[in-house]
């Protein structure tokens, strides 16, 4: 299928350690978003990207955390020296071209479980 | 600020009975209002939206929810749900002319019982 897709499903890391999780948006899509969701919440907005620019970083939490998108299509979210609060299912989604009217398509996401 | 209430955290129902999900938002400024659900193992999909227009509206699979501007309410209702409506349903706000990023509610899981 030609969905969102996030690489890894699941990934298990020591408190203190660097990650990095993938995002493989649908193609043409010039919009891509990341949001966190922690047990038992909604997802909740981290950062979004217009083309290879980050138009809204927001919701980042701290400058631990940290998201690329070099060539406009995949990006990356870095999260340094991780924390077990940091445990989540990290969502990635993409839309055709941003703004509120464009409708967001989400990937299965990453677990990230902080020991 | 924005935010998002979701009043229920599970709503348990016997197949064929109806079903209302609730959803209170908080806003200054015009928003536009979504319901996502998230079936088991599966990611987030919409299901329907309100953006302006008809103050209900209406998903493929019989789910309706209506705009209560004076309530500040985006209730989601089936007349009569099945066994494959079991899922996670979140409520969400954005800002109109906005980035389109999206405000969740915390989710209200309905569990249909045959």
């Amino acid at each position: 299928g030609a969905g969102v897709s996030q690489t890894p499903s699941n990934k298990v890391t020591e408190k203190g350690k660097y990650v990095e999780l993938r995002c493989d948006p649908i193609s043409g899509h010039t919009a891509l978003y990341w949001y966190r969701q922690s047990l038992g919440q909604g997802p909740e907005f981290l950062i979004y990207f217009q083309g290879t620019g980050a138009a809204d970083d927001s919701g980042l939490p701290n400058d631990r955390f940290f998201a690329v998108r070099p060539e406009g299509s995949v990006s990356t979210l870095k999260i340094q020296r991780t924390e077990r609060g940091d445990s989540a299912v990290y969502l990635c989604a993409s839309s055709l071209k941003g703004g509120t009217l464009a409708e967001q398509f989400f990937g299965p996401g990453t677990r990230l479980t902080v020991l | 600020a924005q935010s998002v209430t979701q009043l229920d955290s599970q709503v348990p129902v016997f197949e064929e009975a109806p079903v209302e999900l609730r959803c209170n938002y908080s806003s200054s400024v015009s928003v536009y209002l979504f319901w996502y659900v998230q079936y088991p193992n599966q990611g987030l999909q919409l299901l329907l939206k309100y953006l302006s227009g008809s103050t209900l509206v209406e998903s493929i699979n019989g789910f309706e929810a209506e705009f209560n501007k004076s309530q500040t309410s985006f209730h989601l209702r089936k007349p009569s749900v099945h066994i494959s409506d079991t899922a996670e349903y979140f409520c969400a706000t954005a800002r109109s002319g906005n980035t389109g990023k999206l405000i969740f509610g915390q989710g209200t899981t309905l569990q249909v019982k045959p």
